[in-house]
């Protein structure tokens, strides 16, 4: 159990819709990444947030925006889904040193 | 700016069979390497890192050395196991203000 909590677990959506994917990072980690993994794109980093501000942004999509709240618990939100967004999403947390922790992910498929 | 390199799988192999999975690095500060390891159904997991030149990582049976001559770090394990069936990423350290990069990652299969 790396402490990195996301929820749901799986989610089934159709295309159009708007989800929210909730993380809560290990205790006391002001860190928070979040990642897309498809078969055909690998792990592709989407966003950072550190201490509630955005640290770093990757491949992340208009249509997707993420925050991360004062008890550092963060969100990632996903509108307008389109059938190539199914994929398993991860977050994960940094305690500020050069670990990181991943949790196990939030599977979406797109119908 | 750092980049890695990193195999592309599938890699498959027989049980008890050497496996070496290719990592390149180059970085511009100092020459470090994590491996993580993605079993099925899971999230990323730390498996082991590696540190500067003759400095050697080790965890269930892996090792990651850094090679100065070729900027490598690659993952190595001496008898694999069907256990050791995974997708194994590798990157760069991170300090907690960087974005966190991964290689492509390279798909083992051992079959028994």
């Amino acid at each position: 159990d790396s402490g990195v909590t996301q929820t749901p677990k799986h989610l089934i959506t159709a295309t159009g819709q708007r989800v929210t994917l909730r993380c809560s990072p290990r205790s006391g980690d002001l860190s928070v990444y979040w990642y897309q993994q498809s078969l055909d794109q690998g792990l592709q980093f989407l966003i950072q947030y550190y201490n509630g501000e955005e640290r770093a942004k990757g491949n992340i999509l208009e249509r997707f925006s993420a925050q991360q709240f004062p008890d550092l618990h963060s969100e990632l939100n996903l509108s307008s889904l389109e059938l190539g967004d199914s994929a398993l999403y991860f977050c994960a947390s940094n305690p500020g040193g050069n670990t990181i922790y991943f949790g196990e992910g939030s599977w979406l498929t797109v119908v | 700016g750092d980049s890695v390199t990193q195999m592309e799988g599938p890699v498959t192999l027989s049980e008890e069979a050497f496996l070496t999975i290719n990592c390149t690095y180059t970085a511009t500060g100092y020459p470090s390497l994590f491996w993580y390891v993605q079993y099925p159904g899971e999230g990323l997991q730390l498996l082991l890192k590696a540190t500067k030149a003759d400095d050697k990582g080790s965890n269930k049976g892996f090792e990651a050395t850094y090679r100065k001559e070729t900027t490598s770090f690659h993952l190595e394990k001496g008898s694999v196991q069907v256990s050791d069936s995974a997708v194994y990423f590798c990157a760069p350290p991170n300090f907690g203000n960087e974005k966190l990069t991964f290689g492509t990652g390279t798909r083992l299969t051992i079959i028994p």
